[in-house]
């Protein structure tokens, strides 16, 4: 039972901002959506999380609509470092997990 | 550095062995995590801690993974006789015990069963 819905994969020009979409429509009022990243052959990096403000900081900002559905991780200016698997979660509600999916693949191009 | 640490980065082993693996936390956190990534999946919760106590663990595989955390910072996952299905990743996270903190994880064990 997926939380979130995800593109399997995009492309971005580097030096472009990357815009990557989340659907989350089963949301509940008090559950936080969640970006990480994760890199070949490393742990999952955490970006990013917020319950309904958008919220930015130094790797990224975070868009969430305001019926709180949907919501785009934006990467301001895309470098080739940024290439890696994004997921989107959100926090099960009971227990403390994550439920990651298989995430977007993100491929910044020269 | 004072992120998740775990120990080792890669083990190969027969089927039919035991195997452990360590996770040290970051220091602060209370709670921590195991997770198992298999090709081409997310990360799959396996179970957690706060502090030494195990408050979820009917996600783990099978009754030959069990975990623990004797004195509330390092963790152990121990799997017993090793079967061929058990080649994954195997990911620890920290986290403070308010519900909206973040994970923050380490860069995991890569089990491989011969």
């Amino acid at each position: 039972d997926a939380k979130t819905t995800q593109p399997t994969s995009m492309d971005c020009a580097e030096g472009r901002a990357a815009n990557l979409p989340c659907n989350h429509s089963t949301i509940s009022g008090n559950e936080y959506v969640y970006w990480y990243r994760q890199i070949h052959s490393q742990g999952p990096q955490y970006i990013i999380h917020g319950l309904k403000n958008n919220e930015t900081n130094e790797m990224a900002s975070l868009i969430i609509t305001e019926d709180r559905k949907s919501s785009t991780l934006i990467l301001p200016h895309a470098t080739l470092r940024d290439t890696a698997v994004y997921y989107c979660i959100v926090r099960v509600n009971t227990g403390n997990q994550f439920y990651f999916g298989t995430g977007t693949s993100l491929t910044v191009i020269p | 550095d004072t992120g998740v640490s775990q120990d080792p980065r890669h083990k190969i082993t027969k089927r039919g062995q035991n195997v452990t693996f360590r996770c040290d936390p970051i220091s602060e956190h209370n709670r921590l995590y195991w997770y198992r990534q298999t090709l081409g999946q997310g990360p799959e919760f396996l179970t957690y801690f706060q502090n030494e106590a195990q408050l979820e663990k009917s996600r783990l595989l099978s009754d030959r993974f069990s975990a623990e955390r004797p004195k509330g910072s390092f963790s152990t996952l121990e799997i017993q006789r090793t079967e061929q299905g058990d080649s994954a990743m195997y990911l620890c996270a920290s986290s403070f015990t308010e519900s909206n903190q973040p994970q923050h994880f380490g860069d995991g064990t890569r089990l491989s069963i011969l």
